[in-house]
């Protein structure tokens, strides 16, 4: 167990719907990290947030936005879904947000699926 | 551009005998390199890393080592236990502008071993 928790676990939805994926980082940590697994493709890095601040920007969508909350935890949202949007989001959280030795540690995920 | 390669989809190894998995990288301002185990359907969890400074670091039967000139790592797994089959990510991060401590990943390596 990480300590990072995310909920929910599985999600189905409709395409054109809009979900929020909410992540709980581990105790202490100031960093919160999401990424994206689909089928064929790695990891892939969409956005972090560092103590209610948005401290860098990946392959994130307009359609996606997310928000860090004064208690750190974080929420993914998702709008406008389509089929492509059908993937495993992980979060992830770290002590700090920049600078060498950063490990990151990743919650289980939650895996979405458009229909 | 994939800044982090691993450049092996997959890997069979006999129980007992040596994994060794590689990962290659270009952006010559990374300096601090990790190796994540997952498994099917559950987050990536932290296995071993390792600093530019150092060019081998051992944990149990874990060993990365490190080439900087090569700019390539690799993790030796002895003696290779069936429970060590799973999907192994290479990452790098670096403190250079834009970077914010943020994990670059590799697309992963399946690892299988053969009782």
């Amino acid at each position: 167990d990480s300590g990072v928790t995310q909920t929910p676990k599985h999600l189905i939805t409709a395409t054109g719907q809009r979900v929020t994926l909410r992540c709980s980082p581990r105790s202490g940590d100031l960093s919160v990290y999401w990424y994206q697994q689909s089928l064929d493709q790695g990891l892939q890095f969409l956005i972090q947030y560092y103590n209610g601040e948005e401290r860098a920007k990946g392959n994130i969508l307009e359609r996606f936005s997310a928000q860090q909350f004064p208690d750190l935890h974080s929420e993914l949202n998702l709008s406008s879904l389509e089929l492509g949007d059908s993937a495993l989001y992980f979060c992830a959280s770290s002590r700090q947000g920049t600078g060498s030795g950063n490990t990151i540690y990743f919650g289980e995920g939650s895996w979405l699926t458009v229909v | 551009d994939q800044q982090v390669k691993q450049n092996s989809p997959s890997l069979s190894v006999q129980e007992g005998r040596i994994s060794i998995l590689n990962c290659d990288y270009t952006n010559s301002m990374f300096d601090y390199f990790l190796w994540y185990k997952k498994y099917p359907a559950e987050g990536p969890t932290f296995l071993i890393s390792i600093s530019s400074i150092k060019d081998k670091n051992e944990d149990g039967r874990f060993t990365v080592f490190l080439n900087k000139s090569a700019k390539h790592l690799s993790l030796h797994i002895v003696p290779s236990q069936p429970g060590d089959s799973a999907v192994y990510f290479c990452a790098a991060s670096g403190d250079y502008g834009g970077s914010q401590g943020n994990l670059i990943f590799g697309k992963g390596t399946k690892l299988s071993v053969k009782p």
